[in-house]
Formats: structure tokens, C-alpha cells, sequence
């Protein structure tokens, strides 16, 4: 089954405690990117990578960090988080060439930071 | 600054109506354009995407774009209660950054029986 897959869909922490948000797709595909979604603000682009070893900033790249060694894992690394980065996380990859904006997304993970 | 413009809502309509969503974009380079669905607690999904002026339909959906005016709409056709989510309109290639995709707010559409 063609799918993105998050780890974990939940979790509190506290702050400073670094983590990692683990994402893998199995579909191949080039292009991965990070949003987070907040109420009222909508999903917002954190980090996108348009292939292995190539990372750009999106919207709201402080705080976060990202690698990309593997096709087909994109993780997203919150170094010391921060109260203000309580959001719900989700992962998403396409193909690029053109069409890097139709995305599959994960299921989503929900980070709480106190 | 990147702006994806689109009613908050929500939208109410009558099962069997034409449900109307609208989106105005601010940046002439962008090329491509997308609308998801999302419904509540579940993760968006890729319903339309559009990259030529005009039309284009899939089903019960059609996409609209006028790049001239930056907008893009989309009807959804003999609306169904299942067709209640929130509906997102994104913008890929934001200011000719490759990869740099820009969602709006969304609409809340909601379908009544």
C-alpha cells in the first residue's frame, strides 16, 4: 500500500528535550516537505526537499531542522522545542519535475511541548 | 509576502446544490495550483490540480483558474453530506521557488440533508 508514515502520531514532551519526527514513504517519490497546522493559521511549509541531499527552507523553518540522506525518509529534528511549536506535524512527498503540489500526506503527528 | 486568500466560511448548502469555494493568490509567478480536502481530524487530500487557464473537470468537481485575475475556484456538483470537510486551496512555486508551497486557510463546507 502506497503510504507516508509518521512516528510518533502523538507526543508530550517538555521543553528543550530534543526529539525527532521520523517520516518514510514507500512510493519513490523525489519531493518531501514538512507543514505544521495551527488554528487560524492553516498549514504552514516548514522544510521541503526536492531529492536526497538537497533541503530548502519553507515558511517557518526556526526552531526546526531536517535531513535528507534517504530517499525515502525526511526527518524533521526540533532541536530544544519550544512551548510555541505545540502543533499537529504532517509529512507529505509527490513526485517533482513540475508537480512537486499534489501530495500525499501522513496521518499526522501531534506534538504538545511544555 | 506569500498570500493564499480564501473565505473562512463555513459554507452551508443544500444536499443536491453546487457548492462554490474560491481562492485568490498574490504572487503573478506561480503556476500551479491545487485543491485538498481535509476533514476533521484526518490529513489533507489531493482532489483537483490545475495549471492552464480555464476549466477542469473530474466527476463531480471542476476547477477554475484565471491567472490574469489570480484567482481559482471549485464547484462541486450535486453536493452530497459526505462532501462536508475543509476544503484547502494551495499555490505551488511560490514566487518561482521550486518546491515552496503555499497553502490558504480554507473553507468549511458544510453539506445539509
Amino acid at each position: 500500500e502506497a503510504q507516508v508514515t509518521q512516528n510518533p502520531r502523538y507526543l508530550i514532551t517538555v521543553t528543550g528535550k530534543k526529539l525527532t519526527v521520523t517520516c518514510s514513504q514507500n512510493m519513490n517519490h523525489e519531493y518531501m516537505s514538512w507543514y505544521r497546522q495551527d488554528p487560524g493559521l492553516g498549514l504552514r511549509q516548514i522544510y521541503y526537499s526536492m531529492n536526497v541531499e538537497v533541503t530548502d527552507k519553507g515558511d517557518v523553518p526556526e526552531g526546526y531542522k531536517v535531513s535528507r540522506k534517504e530517499k525515502r525518509n525526511f526527518p524533521l529534528i526540533l532541536e530544544s522545542p519550544s512551548p510555541n511549536q505545540t502543533s499537529l506535524y504532517f509529512c507529505a512527498s509527490s513526485w517533482a519535475s513540475g508537480n512537486t503540489g499534489e501530495l500525499f500526506f501522513g496521518e499526522g503527528s501531534r506534538l504538545t511541548v511544555l | 509576502q506569500k498570500e493564499v486568500e480564501q473565505n473562512s466560511g463555513p459554507l452551508s448548502v443544500p444536499e443536491g446544490a453546487i457548492a462554490s469555494l474560491n481562492c485568490t493568490y498574490s504572487d503573478r509567478v506561480s503556476q500551479s495550483f491545487f485543491w485538498y480536502r481535509q476533514y476533521s481530524g484526518k490529513s489533507p487530500e489531493l482532489i483537483m490540480s490545475i495549471y492552464s487557464n480555464g476549466d477542469k473537470e473530474d466527476g463531480r468537481f471542476t476547477a477554475q483558474l484565471n491567472k490574469a485575475s489570480q484567482y481559482v475556484s471549485l464547484l462541486i456538483r450535486d453536493s452530497q453530506p459526505s462532501d462536508s470537510a475543509t476544503y484547502l486551496c494551495a499555490v505551488a512555486n511560490y514566487g518561482g521557488s521550486q518546491g515552496n508551497l503555499i497553502f490558504g486557510k480554507g473553507t468549511k463546507l458544510s453539506v445539509k440533508p
